[in-house]
């Protein structure tokens, strides 16, 4: 089945910029969403069809997805923003959707 | 605002079916734009699909779980369902609602999510 990998933690100093990756085989050739979840919540759609932006969601969060990576950026980063973060796809192939094991962004 | 509400017991034994039941308001379940999905979450770990169903009754299942996992839907209630028998300590976890978009399968609106304990 389709997995999706992304790097367990990242850290960054406020008003930095964050990048978050995704990675998977030919996963450029796939539509790909994130999610924020912070604790006790449920997770909420940040970025969808790889660099869209949902209403009411910063212009600050903005993704890229191209050969065996896809990235979720997020500039001048804020306190608010540390969370864990998952991408999303489904794969057609096997009509199933996948998510990645999350990561997790520490604001230092 | 569609509003998807999580409801069943929180704690199951070990060996028995844990059954869930998610109440969606403010929208039709029976909309062909959308499936309706079951996600977990263990404690301290991340999400994992469980399944998928649309509204005509076809389903997808998550091959780890396929074997014990069963979702329904019921129309004239607006409302969808998980079981998922001989549970063990490992299916201890959140488990969320969402609703699953048709044309891009991304997941918009969620549950709040509740907790299912496996203890005996």
């Amino acid at each position: 089945s389709y997995v999706l990998t992304q790097p367990p933690s990242v850290s960054v100093a406020p008003g930095q910029t964050a990048r978050i990756t995704c990675g998977g085989n030919n996963i450029g050739s796939k539509s790909v969403h994130w999610y924020q979840q912070k604790p006790g919540q449920a997770p909420v759609l940040v970025v969808y069809d790889d660099s869209d932006r949902p209403s009411g969601i910063p212009e600050r969060f903005s993704g890229s997805n191209s050969g065996n990576t896809a990235t979720l950026t997020i500039s001048r980063v804020e306190a608010g923003d540390e969370a864990d973060y998952y991408c999303q796809v489904w794969d057609s192939s096997s009509d199933l959707w996948v998510f990645g094991g999350g990561t997790k962004l520490t604001v230092l | 605002q569609l509003q998807l509400q999580e409801s069943g017991p929180g704690l199951v034994k070990p060996s028995e079916t844990l059954s869930l039941t998610c109440t969606v308001s403010g929208g039709s379940i029976s909309s062909s734009s959308y499936y309706w999905g079951w996600i977990r979450q263990p404690p301290g770990k991340g999400l994992e699909w469980i399944g998928s169903i649309y509204y005509s009754g076809s389903t997808y299942y998550n091959p780890s779980l396929k074997s014990r996992v069963t979702i329904s839907v019921d129309t004239s209630k607006n409302q969808f369902s998980l079981k998922l028998s001989s549970v063990t300590a490992a299916d201890t976890a959140v488990y969320y609602c969402a609703r699953n978009t048709a044309m891009v399968r991304l997941y918009d609106y969620w549950g709040q999510g509740t907790l299912v304990t496996v203890s005996s």
